[in-house]
């Protein structure tokens, strides 16, 4: 199957930092990635989605101006923590559907990364 | 309003036993549903996707089933592991091809293999 990586996969930091965390499309081209939370216990979240060359759409109740997040080219997108407080602790997960080319953009299949854990001191 | 609910919430098993999950929605229009297993701190991984004229699909151990009609789901799994432990997340697509937002997640069966 495809592989989406994270970076990194778990984070400690201070409150009041910045926090970035990437998403790649290690073999295929995903032209929209999607970022989830998870709180201990409970289902995924969507955050926002993301889509190659414009601007993500973001959740209802989701800060924009909080979570950046970029999709700079059509294998990476980053998820930015601005100004991180304790409350912002949470598992970061994101996926990625096939888009230009590879076989799973028929399939519409989701890939989803490893997770990134965020711990706000 | 689209919704996917599982059932149960959580389930311990032996290991060697069978168990079936239960995925239960109400997305409108219908396109797939897909079984992910998520392992406590990593990423779902997928485990079957399911179109409307899938009735069964099978992937090793697991076998998940649909019927349109009732607009329910199971997942099989047959002579668990102690791997098995995780929880099973049912997602519910309603539009094939569109956006993120009509994905409709389940909240999950955490399931419990024990020894």
């Amino acid at each position: 199957g495809a592989v989406v990586s994270q970076h990194p996969s778990w984070v400690i930091c201070k409150s009041g930092t910045s926090v970035k965390i990437e998403c790649r499309s290690l073999d295929f081209q995903a032209t929209t990635m999607f970022w989830y939370r998870q709180f201990p216990k409970q289902s995924l979240m969507l955050m926002a989605t993301s889509n190659e060359g414009s601007k993500a759409t973001y959740e209802q109740g989701v800060e924009k101006d909080k979570f950046l997040i970029n999709h700079a080219s059509l294998t990476l997108s980053t998820l930015t923590v601005t100004s991180a407080h304790p409350e912002d602790s949470s598992f970061y997960i994101c996926s990625a559907r096939g888009g230009t080319s590879g076989r799973w953009e028929h399939t519409g299949e989701l890939f989803f990364g490893e997770g990134s854990r965020l711990t706000v001191l | 309003k689209n919704q996917v609910e599982q059932s149960p919430q959580s389930l311990i098993i032996l290991e060697g036993k069978n168990c079936t999950l239960q995925c239960n929605y109400t997305v409108s229009p219908f396109s797939n549903l897909r079984w992910y297993k998520q392992d406590t701190g990593r990423g779902p991984v997928s485990l079957t996707i399911m179109t409307f004229s899938e009735n069964t699909k099978s992937n090793r151990r697991y076998t998940a089933t649909l019927d349109a009609d009732t607009k329910q789901s199971s997942l099989h799994i047959t002579a668990s592991q102690l791997s098995d432990s995780a929880s099973y997340i049912c997602v519910v697509s309603a539009n094939y091809g569109g956006s993120q937002g009509n994905l409709i997640f389940g909240k999950g069966t955490k399931l419990s293999v024990k020894p």
